[in-house]
């Protein structure tokens, strides 16, 4: 079936520093693709929609100047943290939609641990 | 604003037994329903989809229920085991296929042996 990975799949980094996390959809192609953030014992939140060719929709109370997404292919996205700390840390999720319609209707990566120091 | 609750307790039971999980919702019905597990440092991992208009979907030792009148939607494990022990979450699609997923809180299933 369809898969979705993400890497790298934990970064740990200084306070400050800028973090990219990729999302690829491997044998499909995603116009669209969505990020989650799940911080400890809490559901997934939508943070934002990555629209390929066109800017990101993010939900309200995300940034979008420090967490930009780049949606350069029909394959790739990325997440940028820009200059992360603390609070940041979390476990960062994408998925893409399922394009055959049948069974899920979203496909999901399996997660980035982000640890900022 | 749209509401998602599960059971916020974690649910204990014994190996063998009937697992239920409740996904209750405010507001607006979804057009999909769809239920997940996750497991502690991964991704979800899907598990069941209903539609608005079915009432109840079974897969193996699974059942799902939804009822647009109650706003709530069952989840079963039968025979459970304790492989099955895993948070559990619900995820409400509004608008219909490939589009945004609203997730419940999830509910913590363990079961012993």
């Amino acid at each position: 079936g369809a898969v979705v990975s993400q890497h790298p799949s934990w970064v740990i980094c200084k306070s400050g520093t800028s973090v990219k996390i990729e999302c690829r959809s491997l044998d499909f192609q995603a116009t669209t693709m969505f990020w989650y953030r799940q911080f400890p014992k809490q559901s997934l939140m939508l943070m934002a929609t990555s629209n390929e060719g066109s800017k990101a929709t993010y939900e309200q109370g995300v940034e979008k100047d420090k967490f930009l997404i780049n949606h350069a292919s029909l394959t790739l996205s990325t997440l940028t943290v820009t200059s992360a700390h603390p609070e940041d840390s979390s476990f960062y999720i994408c998925s893409a939609p399922n394009p055959s319609g049948a069974g899920e209707t979203q496909y999901f990566g399996p997660g980035t641990r982000l640890l900022v120091l | 604003s749209q509401k998602i609750e599960q059971n916020s307790e974690a649910l204990n039971i014994q190996e063998g037994k009937t697992a239920t999980l409740t996904c209750n919702y405010t507001n607006y019905s979804p057009a999909y329903l769809q239920w997940y597990r996750q497991d502690p440092g991964r991704g979800p991992v899907f598990l069941l989809l209903i539609r608005e208009n079915e009432k109840e979907k079974r897969k193996e030792r699974l059942k799902v229920t939804f009822d647009t009148t109650l706003k709530q939607s069952l989840f079963h494990i039968t025979a459970s085991q304790p492989a099955d022990s895993a948070t559990y979450l619900c995820a409400l699609d509004f608008t219909g296929g490939g589009n945004k997923l609203t997730f419940g809180t999830g509910t913590q299933l363990k079961v012993e042996l």
